[in-house]
């Protein structure tokens, strides 16, 4: 159980263009997912906090403009990266909190999405 | 801010040898978690720790939680190839609203 899906798994964009990455909870609801950008050799920076049915809330330093978070569903939640630059090229993992879970905060996550940007 | 410092950032160790990597927050943790990541892949959850001076065993890994709630530690027994990846711990305060806060990790390397 408590399996979260992300897709695209890898993803090459044009500069100046937008990207949208899935994050699915598939056998469990989340009522909370967590977005998390991670570069080579480094640990995981937590971008944004998503709550279903609510504005999702940034950690400081991410532009919400350019990373626009949707949780529109129990079980998905967006993250689009609009108007792309090479700097944005990265690893983009989501989270998802089980909110049956046995044990308390314990996220789950996915598989991660490579997003170059050219 | 909350902050979660973990060393070392490399370990390199011989096939059978012992690893272990520590976490230190200056400010008491509610909660401490420890993931794997493998090379390439995710981070997956191996443990919670809640009680002061908690100790819990997975076969060869030991995780301790220190008595003020403000270090933990995870030791690998006799490292074998499948222990390779980085091991993150992950803290968790009263007031974090489920947010994990990272420690920078430690990568097991196993020497050929």
């Amino acid at each position: 159980g408590a399996v979260v899906s992300q897709h695209p798994s890898r993803v090459i964009c044009k500069s100046g263009t937008s990207v949208k990455i899935e994050c699915r909870s598939l056998d469990f609801q989340a009522t909370t997912m967590f977005w998390y950008r991670q570069f080579p050799k480094q640990s995981l920076m937590l971008m944004a906090t998503s709550n279903e049915g609510s504005k999702a809330t940034y950690e400081q330093g991410v532009e919400k403009d350019k990373f626009l978070i949707n949780h529109a569903s129990l079980t998905l939640s967006t993250l689009t990266v609009t108007s792309a630059h090479p700097e944005d090229s990265s690893f983009y993992i989501c989270s998802a909190r089980d909110i049956r879970g046995s044990i308390a905060y314990e996220q789950y996550f996915g598989p991660g999405t490579r997003l170059t940007v050219t | 801010g909350q902050q979660v410092m973990q060393i070392p950032q490399y370990q390199h160790v011989q096939e059978g040898e012992d690893f272990t990597t520590y976490c230190n927050s200056s400010t008491t943790l509610s909660n401490i978690q420890w993931y794997k990541q493998r090379p390439g892949g995710h981070p997956v959850f191996l443990i919670q720790l809640v009680k002061s001076g908690e100790v819990k065993k997975q076969k060869r890994l030991t995780f301790q939680f220190g008595e003020a709630k403000k270090n933990s530690s995870l030791h690998i027994t006799a490292t074998q190839t499948t222990d390779v990846g980085t091991y993150f711990c992950a803290g968790i305060w009263e007031d974090s609203n489920y947010q994990l806060i990272w420690g920078a990790g430690t990568k097991l390397i196993i020497k050929p």
